[in-house]
């Protein structure tokens, strides 16, 4: 079946501007990660979702990042006012349940944001 | 604090040479440790977990709690195995979260 998916592939914003980037995980999948991937850096943790809560938003920057994921399938992560620093590879992953460090994370294909 | 070092940003070695990539880990409870690969043009991907102790595409890795290191190997490296490796340590609890190391570009000359 089809794999994580994210939406936009590629966003160029201006510095100030809001983004929202869009992910939607495989089918089913309890869990949902978002990750941001600075230019020559592993990823590194942003939020976690389980079904609809967000248990864990600890690694995000900012109270301009913003994530959701109101029905516990789709997931937006938003940026708001958005810096130069912002600019990265946002990776969503999703795996099929919670708590089991056995469980696959899946990664989708990122969207590459670049602030101006 | 919990950390992942990979000290190789690219390692180069020849067709048919062994293949090791380091990875060092600090965590204060009992490690759970993968290995995630990304190939040019395509999406990251779970290569192996020490947990499974399996062999994928002839890698294997050896969790070494006295060293905190999981290695990742190849006796004979192939150029199709030329990609971005990423060590990661699963931090457990209610976040179920990775914590990835900065990376190693394995080049794999013929």
């Amino acid at each position: 079946g089809a794999g994580v998916s994210q939406s936009p592939r590629y966003k160029v914003a201006k510095r100030g501007q809001d983004v929202a980037l869009r992910c939607d995980p495989i089918s089913g999948h309890v869990s949902l990660f978002w990750y941001q991937q600075a230019l020559g850096q592993g990823p590194e943790f942003l939020t976690y979702f389980q079904n609809e809560a967000q248990l864990d938003k600890s690694g995000l920057p900012s109270d301009r990042f913003f994530a959701e994921r109101p029905e516990g399938s789709v997931s937006t992560l938003k940026i708001q006012r958005t810096q130069q620093e912002d600019s990265a590879v946002y990776l969503c992953a999703s795996s099929l349940e919670a708590g089991v460090s056995t469980d696959t994370q899946y990664f989708g294909p990122g969207t590459r944001l670049t602030v101006l | 604090a919990q950390r992942v070092t990979q000290p190789e940003k690219l390692l180069s070695v020849f067709k048919g040479a062994p293949v090791e990539l380091k990875c060092n880990y600090s965590y204060s409870g009992s490690p759970e440790l993968f290995w995630y690969v990304q190939y040019s043009r395509q999406r990251l991907q779970l290569l192996l977990r020490h947990i499974s102790r399996e062999s994928i595409k002839g890698f294997t890795a050896d969790l070494n709690k006295g060293e905190t290191s999981f290695h990742l190997k190849k006796p004979f490296a192939q150029e199709e195995d030329s990609a971005m490796y990423y060590c990661a340590l699963y931090y457990g609890g209610a976040t179920n979260k990775l914590i990835f190391g900065t990376g190693t570009l394995l080049a794999v000359q013929p």
